[in-house]
């Protein structure tokens, strides 16, 4: 569940798993919606976007899924590996006149032991 | 090709005084983006420029807070008279056109200011 201030949800899983990071949003105008990873001492790096016209994408290794009717995003990252130790946010776009204007998630901490 | 940049990347200063912090973006940018990230939190927008324009400013917190593009490239963020409550980290983000949305922004690796 949520969490507030240094206590981010977090993710611990083993080398090779599958893990499934989740999100929910807040504002049910928004149409665009990405997931960073942010490594320790660096910025926000894309990982994968979506519209909110579809409700899945395929990238390597990872997939996002959107479902509008309960306002929730997922990132699944497949074979997960060491490297992928991170936070994971996920941004909402509402678009119109508000474009650009990310909105974040608190984050979630995955940590693959491997 | 080269990536957002942000100068300094760290910057410790005393309550009371006035920072500067930098950011190159990524050539060719239009649009540029500030965020804040607080400790334990996700990033926070501030400012956007399309150009050298600011399209939107709503996320600045105060008017000690003042956001600069004089030529349509490299922006400077600028606090005057800095509080604690100041200290995090500062990202700048950039996208091609800045034009609707559904436009990847591309970040920076922030700049750490901490306010003594």
């Amino acid at each position: 569940g949520e969490s507030v201030g240094l206590h981010l949800p977090t993710l611990s899983v083993q080398e090779g798993d599958n893990s499934i990071i989740n999100c929910a949003y807040s504002n049910s105008a928004s149409d665009y919606f990405i997931w960073y990873k942010q490594e320790s001492g660096k910025g926000p790096q894309f990982i994968i976007d979506i519209r909110s016209n579809m409700d899945k994408r395929q990238g390597q290794r990872v997939t996002v899924l959107l479902n509008k009717t309960v306002k929730h995003l997922s990132l699944q990252i497949a074979a997960t590996q060491p490297g992928d130790s991170a936070v994971y946010f996920c941004a909402e776009d509402a678009g119109g006149t508000s474009y650009g204007k990310l909105t974040f998630g608190q984050g979630t901490i995955l940590t693959v032991h491997p | 090709g080269a990536g957002v940049s942000q100068t300094p990347s760290n910057k410790v200063t005393e309550k009371g005084k006035y920072v500067e912090l930098r950011c190159d973006p990524i050539s060719g940018h239009t649009a540029l983006y500030w965020y804040r990230q607080s400790l334990g939190q996700g990033p926070e927008f501030l400012i956007y420029f399309q150009g050298t324009g600011a399209a939107d400013d709503s996320g600045l917190p105060n008017d000690r807070f003042f956001a600069v593009r004089p030529e349509g490239s490299v922006s400077t963020l600028k606090i005057q008279r800095t509080e604690r409550g100041d200290s995090a980290v500062y990202l700048c983000a950039s996208s091609l056109n800045g034009q609707g949305a559904g436009e990847t922004q591309y970040f920076g690796p922030g700049t750490r200011l901490l306010v003594l």
